[in-house]
């Protein structure tokens, strides 16, 4: 079964700086895109950031680009989301999601998300 | 961006009942539709994509449809365990957009 664990969240004041990671294990890491998906306390679901296979094509949310940068391991089987400029609006549980072999933009499995929560 | 309007944002049903959820596509997105299931505290899952694909393991009560700009998502004997938030989201073009969802209660 398709692991994926999140790590890396926490208290952070505004302007501040965060890397999160996830794992990946039980399929092959490097043949697959990869995404971060994030949701706000009581709100819905909104996607952040999306990597294909290899890390050369990248793809960010207008509300996360220039403060947001995704990256990843395929030697470590780890994804990777820096986060630089934090605000408050960023609070979130952040989600790592699998891609499909067809589509980057078609997430099959999910991460239990980490919380990441921006505030003085 | 593809604004994806999902509809109801909530509803009522019984055990048993059928449960139709409609998500609306600000324009044309083939059939690059997706739907989650999202309980409390806990991580989404994939049920559906490409509109009526069923994602391996997930229930034959759940269904899919649509093309275009009009989608839905159908449970047809709702169970205790269904009771959850349901999100559609298009993967057609980025941005990637999910609708608002549909919270499926108790009646």
């Amino acid at each position: 079964e398709v692991q994926l664990l999140e790590s890396g969240g926490g208290l952070v004041q505004p302007g501040g700086s965060l890397r999160l990671s996830c794992a990946a294990s039980e399929f092959t890491f490097s043949s697959f895109a990869m995404s971060w998906v994030r949701q706000a306390p009581g709100k819905g679901l909104e996607w952040v950031s999306t990597i294909g296979s290899s890390g050369v094509n990248t793809y960010y949310a207008d509300s996360v680009k220039g403060r947001f940068t995704i990256s990843r391991d395929n030697s470590g089987n780890t994804l990777y989301l820096h986060m630089n400029s934090l605000r408050a609006e960023d609070t979130a549980v952040y989600y790592c999601a699998k891609g499909s072999l067809s589509y980057y933009g078609l997430f099959d499995y999910w991460g239990q998300g980490t919380l990441v929560t921006v505030s003085s | 961006d593809i604004q994806m309007t999902q509809s109801p944002s909530s509803l009522s049903a019984s055990v048993g009942d059928r449960v139709t959820i409609t998500c609306r596509a600000s324009q044309a997105i083939t059939n690059y539709i997706a739907w989650f299931q999202q309980k409390p505290g806990k991580a989404p899952k994939s049920l559906i994509y490409a509109a009526s694909s069923l994602q391996s393991g997930v229930p034959s009560k759940f269904s899919g449809s649509g093309s275009g700009t009009d989608f839905t998502l159908t449970i047809s004997s709702l169970q205790p365990e269904d009771f959850a938030t349901y999100y559609c989201q298009q993967y057609n073009t980025y941005p990637l957009t999910f609708g608002g969802g549909t919270k499926v209660e108790i009646k």
